[in-house]
């Protein structure tokens, strides 16, 4: 079976500092990854997906970045937080194949980021 | 564009009874339909999905769901609500052809003893 590993669970960095939340999914080959940030426990913004190594589409302009450098690997970062950073992470996959196919999507547990 | 409108912010039901989450969409073509449920400080679980077939869909934990095309809705029910059921709930909704989901705002469902 599948299985989604987020970490760390929960981050409190300083203004400015440098951010590294990594995402790992296992029992799966080519799957679609997402970043979702969801602010004040309700709505999912759709931040960044990918479809394969390497390539990554970004929902909207901000102060992060994400990257693949594995199949099953995601890796969501900034160089300087700031204060709006502050939320909750949510990583997701979906079977894939190299291309993005409208599919269910299977979520991480989540990384609490506090932004200080 | 695609939209999703989850009317109730919130929703109290007395444990025993029945629940009702509403869910109303806008997409283009024929709609992939899903429901999620949130615990507090836990990442989304599936709960159920329509793609095509019957109106009704049966999902995890006893929840199902009904497709309406005339009404562009897809509520959530649930014949006997749990106090373990009080959660987030979200629907979300994409089109066959596209490839991206859009989620709801969420609706919280609290059930009380």
């Amino acid at each position: 079976s599948q299985t989604i590993h987020q970490w760390p669970a929960t981050l409190v960095q300083p203004v400015g500092s440098p951010l590294s939340l990594e995402c790992t999914v296992e029992g799966t080959s080519n799957p679609n990854l997402y970043w979702y940030r969801q602010a004040a426990g309700r709505g999912l913004q759709l931040l960044f997906y990918s479809v394969g190594i390497g390539q990554i589409s970004s929902e909207v302009p901000q102060n992060l970045s994400a990257s693949r450098p594995q199949d099953r690997q995601f890796i969501l970062s900034s160089k300087k937080l700031l204060l709006s950073d502050s939320g909750f992470y949510l990583c997701a996959w979906s079977p894939g194949g190299g291309r993005l196919v409208l599919r269910e999507q299977y979520f991480g547990p989540g990384t609490r980021l506090t932004v200080t | 564009a695609q939209s999703v409108a989850q009317p109730e912010d919130q929703v109290n039901v007395a444990e025993g009874n029945p629940l009702t989450v509403k869910c109303t969409y806008s997409v283009s073509g024929n709609p992939y339909l899903f429901w999620y449920v949130q615990y507090p400080n836990r990442g989304l679980q599936f709960l159920l999905k329509y793609i095509t077939g019957d109106n009704l869909v049966k999902g995890s934990y006893g929840f199902e769901a009904e497709f309406n095309k005339s009404q562009t809705s897809f509520h959530l029910k649930k014949p006997s609500a749990l106090v373990s059921d009080s959660a987030l709930y979200f629907c979300a909704v994409g089109p066959w052809a596209g490839n991206m989901l859009t989620f709801g705002g969420g609706t919280r469902l609290m059930v009380k003893p």
